[in-house]
């Protein structure tokens, strides 16, 4: 699986948008981009994957530029909720396949 | 549906006992995998299973550890002779069998070694 890089923390105001970038540079063409949080303590969740195109679901979007070597995930209306550690997560797209979690990043969204 | 079930939710085990882990995965689902989380560090996968089949223990300590997923039943992460050094959260997930990786992970299996 292609590495990824994430910065180690982030901050939002409750309300706003976040942001969440994550590099992937050495990407492979049939490599998917996932996104998994895990809030304090609890099982990771999956929020949201895609290959090239946006992508949008009832939790984030998914942003993938054209060269697929960066994407950012947004979560429009961030809540206190969703201070969590967020997971990039490159990988091939086939039930079986193994995730490989990074470090990730801490967001914290503040009130 | 209920969701991926894993007990016990804690565990706490001596030096050199054996602890089982269980998890249950959701219903029609046919893939488990296991997870460790380590003190203040990352998941690291450990094994992936389907009914009655290891398909990638790549992630297991060569000694000691072992899991299985049987025909009947939940799946086990057995551990014999714990050490401190095994002290971590266990995640099981699974998932159906899908052209998807979305995995959905239970709620994990918190050992403590004393």
């Amino acid at each position: 699986d292609a590495k990824t890089t994430q910065p180690p923390s982030m901050d939002c105001a409750e309300g706003r948008a976040a942001n969440l970038p994550c590099n992937h540079s050495t990407i492979s063409g049939n490599e998917y981009v996932y996104w998994y949080r895990q809030i304090h303590s609890q099982g990771p969740q999956y929020i949201i994957h895609g290959l090239k195109n946006n992508e949008t679901n009832e939790m984030a979007s998914l942003i993938i530029t054209e060269d697929r070597k960066s994407s950012t995930l947004i979560l429009p209306h961030a809540t206190l909720r969703d201070t969590a550690v967020y997971y990039c997560i490159v990988t091939k797209e086939t039930s079986g396949s193994r995730l490989t979690f990074g470090e990730g990043t801490q967001l914290t969204v503040n009130p | 549906n209920a969701g991926v079930m894993q007990n016990p939710r804690h565990l706490v085990r001596r030096r050199g006992q054996e602890a089982r882990l269980r998890c249950s995965p959701m219903k029609g689902h046919s893939h488990v995998y296991w997870y460790r989380q380590l003190p203040e560090e990352g998941l690291k996968f450990m094994v992936y299973l389907q009914k009655e089949n290891i398909i990638d223990e790549s992630g297991m300590p060569k000694e000691r550890f072992s899991a299985e997923f049987p025909k009947e039943g939940p799946s086990i992460l057995r551990i014999q002779q714990v050490v401190r050094g095994d002290s971590a959260a266990y995640f099981c997930a699974s998932s159906p069998k899908t052209e998807s990786n979305e995995q959905f992970f239970g709620p994990g299996t918190r050992l403590t070694v004393l």
